[in-house]
This record gives C-alpha cells, structure tokens and sequence, in this order.
C-alpha cells in the first residue's frame, strides 16, 4: 500500500547509456514532480506534471525527458548519462489547485562510472 | 535567484531536550512553508506546514513559528527522541504555483 514507490532504488550504470526510473502514485493526486538530491542533500525540482502536462520545467538538460503516460505515473527517461547525473532522484505528488503537501518516494539512487 | 537556507549544519542535542532549527528565506512572496523530516535512505516525510497568515502552528512535539519581518522559519522539537536524528528540511512556495524551494537541511543528532 505503498503511496509513492519508484523504481529501481539503485541504479549503477556507465557514461553515455540510457537509463529510466519510475514512478507510480496511488494517492489519486493530479499532480507529480521529480526532484534531484545531490550529494550535500541539497533538494531541487527538475519537473512537474499536472493531468500529464508539464507546468514546471527547471532549466533541466533536455538529455532528462518525463513521461506522463496518465495520472498515476511520471516516469524519468535520461539519455546519454554524464558523470555529474549522480545523485538520488526523488518522485513526489500533491493534489493540485492550491497549496497542498508534496509525498516522497523513497528516491532512486543513480551512479554513473 | 531566491534561495532558502542553503547550508547543512548539524545540531547535535541530548536525548530529551528540545531542538530548535533554523530557516531564513528570501523570496517575499511565499504563502506557505513546510518542514520535511528526511532520514537515511528515505524520501522527505512532512512533518508539519504553515500559511503566511499565522505565526505559530502546532502539532505533536513540534511547533513551527514563522516570522515574515524577518523572513524566518523555525522548527521546535520537544523532548526530542532517537527517532528525531534525521535531516530537517523547510521549503517554502508561493500561491501561484506548487513549485517548492527547498533548503539546504539541518541534520539533527540525538546523543543518547
């Protein structure tokens, strides 16, 4: 029962693959985001989704693409990985219109060699 | 750009005192702030929020105060446990929009 889960947890992968995370909700919020979280925890929103639009994209290399294949899912497609690409991304959803509280996914860590 | 906090400090406190962590912010505009408690290995948890038209919120063990003059948040932790040793984070965002900013984190060790 799982609110916000994504997948995988760990993620290890050489420079130049291409890689994707997912991410699923089963809170019935409109809403989805992704965050980065580098390695001083420093937080900061990459994305979000509102009824599988985009309404916020921060200046992210379009190397990062989301996908919104419906409400429930944000997934994180990233090509040609870089070295600075590790970090641990977080997934999060709130209800929309209006200030609401944002629920994390346990986050995915990605390496790059 | 405006900013929230952006250092990791660590507060080290004893097992059964209060904790206090500090957040200043700059953006003016902010309606709503929000406290996440983040433990190892885990995504952030919400711990308690507050609109800009209070100064005080409370909730079990936890008091936020907000202090727009000087734009400060704070998070007070009473009788803090080993439970509490976690990264504390404050986010604030404006009515426009759901985007939050974050701040850098507090990390919060209980000594037994």
């Amino acid at each position: 029962d799982t609110a916000v889960s994504q997948t995988p947890k760990y993620l290890v992968t050489q420079m130049g693959n291409d890689k994707s995370i997912k991410c699923e909700q089963n809170l019935g919020h409109d809403t989805m985001y992704w965050y980065k979280q580098d390695s001083k925890k420093f937080l900061k929103i990459m994305f979000s989704y509102n009824n599988k639009e985009l309404i916020i994209n921060e200046t992210v290399p379009n190397r990062f693409s989301p996908k919104s294949p419906d409400k429930a899912h944000l997934n994180l497609h990233i090509n040609s990985l870089e070295l600075g690409d590790s970090a641990v991304y977080f997934c999060a959803s709130s209800r929309s219109g209006g200030l609401n509280e944002q629920f994390f996914g346990p986050g995915t860590r990605l390496t790059v060699l | 750009g405006e900013s929230v906090g952006l250092h990791l400090p660590t507060l080290s406190v004893q097992e059964g005192d209060n904790s206090i962590i500090n957040c200043a912010y700059s953006n003016s505009a902010s309606d709503y702030f929000i406290w996440y408690k983040q433990e190892s290995g885990k995504g952030p948890q919400f711990i308690i929020d507050i609109r800009s038209n209070m100064d005080k919120r409370q909730g079990q063990r936890v008091t936020v105060l907000l202090n727009k003059t000087v734009k400060h948040l704070s998070l007070q932790i009473a009788a803090t446990q080993p439970g509490d040793s976690a990264v504390y984070f404050c986010a604030e965002t404006e009515a426009a929009g759901n985007k939050l900013t974050f701040g850098g984190g507090t990390r919060v060790l209980v000594k037994p």
